[in-house]
């Protein structure tokens, strides 16, 4: 059982280049959220989808773009990256009924 | 608002010592608690939960929380850890209830670091 796998794992981007993060999970979870996670703040909600077809915005949108076209996949695009992007992203599932979340193992992503 | 504080942002403790990392939470509404444990360098895995019932409850790895609605605390405690439980220990509650969309509120994080 795989859970929640994520590509890729590491990526280096420069400064206003273009880029997708793909999270799967086969769990059949409703609910899907993209976080990151920076030294000191924790993890922070970027955006997140409550069934297919649907997305929200979390705590730190600006700047990401997410979509959700099928129930197993969410993908979180970064159309114009920045210094600031730079940061560890997880993708997590949940059950919806008691909220327990599944992670995916993460991607370390560097803007330079 | 519903918050998670995690009292300590580092404990550094002797292996074979106890320890006990600290979370209060703060909910209009009644809440399911979780501590989740980040080893380095990976992802988030679900150390215990409490959802119902036993206030008291336990991982495979010793580890134990207990329920205190009174106090509005889910603290984390082990009588004696080993230098393989050096991570960083997250808790997170989940208010219950329409409306939340089962968005996790987490607190940001204890690093336990276990010296020999």
């Amino acid at each position: 059982n795989a859970g929640v796998t994520q590509t890729p794992k590491f990526r280096v981007l420069k400064t206003g280049q273009s880029m997708t993060l793909l999270c799967a999970q086969d769990m059949n979870h409703e609910y899907m959220y993209w976080y990151r996670q920076d030294p000191g703040m924790g993890l922070r909600l970027i955006h997140y989808s409550v069934g297919e077809g649907t997305t929200a915005k979390g705590e730190v949108p600006d700047g990401y773009n997410v979509s959700r076209l099928k129930k197993q996949n969410f993908l979180l695009g970064l159309e114009s990256a920045a210094p600031s992007q730079t940061s560890v992203y997880f993708c997590a599932s949940s059950d919806g009924d008691r909220g327990q979340a599944f992670f995916g193992q993460g991607t370390r992503l560097t803007v330079v | 608002a519903q918050s998670v504080t995690q009292l300590d942002s580092q404990v550094p403790v002797f292996e074979e010592a106890p320890v006990e990392l600290r979370c209060n939470y703060s909910s209009s509404v009644s809440v399911y608690l979780f501590w989740y444990v980040q080893y380095p360098n990976q992802g988030l895995q679900l150390l215990l939960k409490y959802l119902s019932g036993s206030t008291l409850v336990e991982s495979i790895n010793g580890f134990e929380a207990e329920f205190n609605k009174s106090q509005t605390s889910f603290h984390l405690r082990k009588p004696s850890v080993h230098i393989s439980d050096t991570a960083e220990y997250f808790c997170a509650v989940n208010p219950t209830g329409a409306g939340n969309n089962r968005k996790l509120i987490w607190g940001l994080g204890t690093s336990l670091a276990v010296n020999p």
